[in-house]
């Protein structure tokens, strides 16, 4: 079965650098989102992303996150100057149709130091 | 604000028993998911329900949606150890933002 696949599986970082996280979306998927998960708190929605344009974002998306699909296949989250509250598992994720269910990735734990 | 609300957070059932978590949604919507987390692990969806009265079965496990209420339940029968898990239900909005709820931790003991 088609799997969303993300990397890498853990991301260590000094505090103030740039971080890139990546994800391969199920291939004849549409949509697109990025969500967080501090360690044992709920899934935070962060942005959606569809036809290649943002879609939604919520109030922790702020200017020092951005998303890219720059080819037909990677999906990316970019965090331009990370700080100590960033450090948490986040999780890409697709869908086909709006009213489906969406294909989580096994996420990328990111840790800041 | 889309606020999503479920409880109980945690549940500790006997192998055997039956139980419900509840999931509570602020605004009209008529999609709602429902997906299980396993510790250190991603999340697996469960059911989708699209519309008022919707309801699925898995095994053990039944999940229903009132939208008139703005409420969905997820019915555990006869509980076993293999179903302890967090779960979650979230609610989306037509711009597809998804809202989770907080999570129920369920332990199921022998």
């Amino acid at each position: 079965e088609p799997e969303v696949t993300q990397t890498p599986s853990h991301q260590v970082t000094q505090m103030g650098q740039e971080v890139i996280l990546r994800c391969v979306p199920i291939s004849n998927h549409l949509y697109f989102y990025w969500y967080r998960q501090i360690l044992g708190q709920k899934v935070e929605f962060l942005v959606s992303f569809y036809n290649n344009e943002i879609s939604e974002k919520s109030e922790i998306f702020d200017d020092q996150f951005s998303v890219e699909r720059p080819d037909g296949s990677n999906f990316t989250l970019k965090i331009r100057s990370t700080k100590l509250e960033d450090s948490a598992m986040y999780f890409c994720a697709s869908r086909k149709k709006g009213n489906q269910p969406q294909h989580f990735g096994d996420g990328t734990r990111l840790s800041i130091l | 604000e889309l606020k999503v609300e479920q409880n109980p957070l945690f549940l500790s059932m006997q192998e055997g028993k039956n139980y419900t978590i509840y999931c509570n949604y602020s605004t009209t919507s008529d999609r709602l998911y429902w997906y299980r987390q396993d510790p250190g692990k991603s999340l697996e969806s469960l059911f989708v329900l699209l519309s008022n009265g919707a309801v699925k079965q898995e095994g053990r496990l039944m999940a229903s949606l009132d939208t008139k209420a703005r409420l969905s339940t997820l019915h555990i029968t006869a509980a076993v150890h293999d179903l302890s898990a967090t779960y979650f239900c979230a609610v989306d909005t037509n711009a597809g933002k998804s809202t989770f709820g907080d999570g129920t931790t369920l332990t199921v003991k022998p």
